[in-house]
């Protein structure tokens, strides 16, 4: 069926970095946009980045601009988000989810997240 | 970047009652606004896209409307599952963002 599956995340160190992935599988990951977006502990959403289908496109927020990198492996069928000069806020649940389009859209497919904890 | 404001916050209802949440975004966004439920401990599903077309799957008692700045989502008679919290989002430009969620609790 289809599905997406987060791994990487873990407990470092501010300043350190930290590879997430996200494993896709039951549908074409290559027609499909892909998101990142976070959840610190009892808050809301928030969007993190986006890559086009083609990876030609990538966008990000604000709070993440220059620090993290978003990009895919078509051929694993599987997303990263690369992450660095982590900060105590960006404490977080990370997801990986699918745009119901090339990137978009609403986002239709969601993982069950990877937990990124940035303690010293 | 687009604010998009969700209210009530929270609220009580009982099983059966129709419930609305309104959310409004700083600027127009057309008909780019989704809806989506999130339960505790889960992953958020999406329940409405194009502010009102309903993601195949999800119970017809849910249904959107709205363009522009203003969209209500509404559960026309509650059911113990839909005890959640709802988060819209746009869609319309990036950053994307959502709404702060409107947790939605047994009376």
């Amino acid at each position: 069926q289809v599905q997406l599956v987060e791994s990487g995340g873990g407990v470092v160190q501010p300043g350190r970095s930290l590879r997430l992935s996200c494993a896709a599988s039951g549908f074409t990951f290559t027609n499909y946009g892909m998101h990142w977006v976070r959840q610190a502990p009892g808050k809301g959403l928030e969007w993190v980045a986006v890559i086009w289908y083609d990876g030609n496109n990538k966008y990000f927020a604000d709070s993440v601009k220059g620090r993290f990198t978003i990009s895919r492996d078509n051929s694993k069928n599987t997303l990263y988000l690369q992450m660095n000069s982590l900060r105590a806020e960006d404490t977080a649940l990370y997801f990986c989810a699918r745009d119901t389009n090339t990137g978009g859209d609403a986002f239709d497919i969601w993982g069950p997240g990877t937990m990124v904890t940035v303690s010293s | 970047a687009i604010r998009m404001t969700q209210s009530p916050s929270s609220f009580s209802a009982s099983t059966g009652d129709r419930v609305t949440i309104t959310c409004r975004a700083s600027q127009g966004i057309s008909s780019y606004l989704a809806w989506y439920q999130q339960k505790p401990g889960k992953a958020p599903k999406l329940l409405i896209y194009a502010a009102s077309t309903l993601l195949s799957g999800v119970p017809s008692r849910f249904s959107g409307s709205g363009s522009g700045t203003d969209f209500t989502l509404t559960i026309s008679c509650l059911q113990s599952e839909d005890f959640a919290t709802y988060y819209c989002q746009q869609y319309y430009s990036y950053p994307r963002t959502f709404g702060q969620g409107t947790k939605v609790e047994i009376k």
